[in-house]
């Protein structure tokens, strides 16, 4: 089944620490993408990379940090500097990074704050 | 400035009753719109691509259409398997790259 993964499905974050999200596609697409979703609000763009080592910044890339070194592959590092990571965050990935492309999401990850 | 706002933001609706849910734009530059649909604690799961005014596609119970402005996702005849948060996004290619700007969606209950 072709699709993408996340993991995990939770993750729980103490002050000062940094964590890492996974993200996995088996779709053979280009690029990839990393939202986050907040209650109330529309999903918002925070990294995206249409090949490999190399990605942009989105609208709220600040206290993020992203890596692209194979193309199955975005992770996504959510560092002390990101003072309310507190979300829903979804991977989502497209065939090759066009703006008439169908992006398709994974089933998320979502980060709390202890 | 690039903005998507959808309305209402929640709607009950008995089954069988048919409704219009609507997704109000003003990006740069429209690539297309994107219609997707979300149930609690899940991705977005794709339902329509729009790419220009007057084009319409339908899936089942739901039919999308899109003028230069807004575009429209009716429903008839709904179960409550249809109850979701139903997401629009249109593409804009301002501010120097592509992207989806998400609206922040319509919550669908519907009840038997």
């Amino acid at each position: 089944d072709g699709g993408i993964t996340q993991s995990p499905k939770y993750l729980f974050r103490k002050e000062g620490q940094n964590v890492t999200l996974s993200c996995e596609q088996n779709l053979n697409h280009d690029a990839m993408y990393w939202y986050r979703q907040d209650p109330g609000q529309g999903l918002r763009l925070i990294y995206y990379s249409q090949i490999v080592n190399d990605f942009q910044k989105g609208d709220i890339a600040e206290g993020y940090s992203v890596s692209r070194e194979k193309k199955e592959s975005f992770p996504l590092t959510v560092t002390s500097a990101q003072k309310n990571p507190t979300a829903f965050y979804l991977c989502a990935s497209s065939i090759h990074g066009t703006g008439e492309e169908t992006q398709y999401f994974g089933p998320g990850t979502r980060l709390l704050v202890l | 400035e690039d903005q998507v706002t959808q309305s209402p933001e929640a709607l009950r609706l008995q089954e069988g009753e048919s409704s219009s849910l609507n997704c109000s734009y003003t990006v740069s530059g429209l690539r297309g719109l994107f219609w997707y649909r979300q149930d609690p604690g899940k991705g977005p799961e794709f339902l329509f691509t729009l790419y220009s005014a007057g084009e319409e596609k339908e899936k089942e119970r739901l039919k999308a259409t899109l003028t230069k402005k807004e575009s429209f996702l009716h429903i008839t005849a709904p179960k409550p398997e249809d109850s979701a948060t139903y997401l629009c996004a249109p593409n804009s290619s301002g501010g120097g790259y592509n992207k989806l700007i998400f609206g922040a969606g319509t919550r669908l209950a519907v009840h038997p």
